[in-house]
């Protein structure tokens, strides 16, 4: 089973849609979780950090579910500079070990 | 001002040469890392050194080889390059060992 799993989509949604994604996780002892986005040939950015007590950050919310080992990731209103590819990131022992997930697509159209 | 900055940004050679990537932060952080980003889009480490001491080796074969030489540069050389290694490798840093990672802008290794 792998470390880290995510629907590949892709999510194709019109413009102003509210999208969620999620991402499970396999160990029960992770620590650290966060979203990163990637656009097309560029490199992965931290878009948020996912606390235990979830968070929002302007039209993003991440939350944490401990007991069935997923992060979500929601966006609301979204944007067509929204559409990339969005990377879950688990840290499973506070060791600098990150696990990325495959990435969910994320297409925003007109 | 490029926080992560990693050399060359695209490398195309032969099967079977030799090749380095250079990376560097200007950050502080104390912890960088080596990613291999294959053709499927799947982000893998493959090395990870904090205060220029390797932490973390995956599996990788032993043609490849970090070296730190200061906590600001992470460099990886690889010999005798082979058809799978074609893929794009980021380096990344992070202020401690759970923080997250900044990334560089990667290099896109192709081998013909």
């Amino acid at each position: 089973r792998k470390e880290v799993e995510q629907d590949p989509g892709p999510f194709n949604v019109p413009e102003g849609a509210t999208v969620a994604f999620n991402c499970t996780y396999s160990n029960s002892a992770s620590q650290s979780f966060f979203w990163y986005r990637q656009d097309c040939r560029k490199e992965p950015k931290l878009l948020m950090s996912v606390y235990s007590s979830g968070n929002e950050d302007g039209r993003f919310t991440a939350q944490l579910n401990r007991a069935s080992q997923y992060i979500s990731l929601l966006i609301r209103d979204s944007k067509l500079s929204d559409s990339a590819t969005y990377l879950c990131v688990v840290n499973p022992n506070n060791f600098n070990k990150f696990y990325f997930g495959s990435g969910t697509k994320l297409n925003v159209k007109p | 001002d490029t926080a992560v900055s990693q050399t060359p940004k695209y490398l195309v050679t032969q099967m079977g040469n030799d090749k380095s990537i250079k990376c560097e932060q200007n950050l502080g952080h104390d912890t960088m890392y080596w990613y291999k980003q294959d053709s499927k889009k799947f982000l893998k480490i493959m090395f990870s050194y904090n205060n220029k001491e390797l932490i973390i080796n995956e599996t990788v074969p032993n043609r490849f080889s970090p070296k730190s030489p200061d906590k600001a540069h992470l460099n990886l050389h690889i010999n005798s390059l082979e058809l799978g290694d074609s893929a794009v490798y980021f380096c990344a840093s992070s202020q401690r060992r759970d923080q997250p990672q900044h990334f560089g802008d990667g290099t896109r290794l192709s081998i013909l």
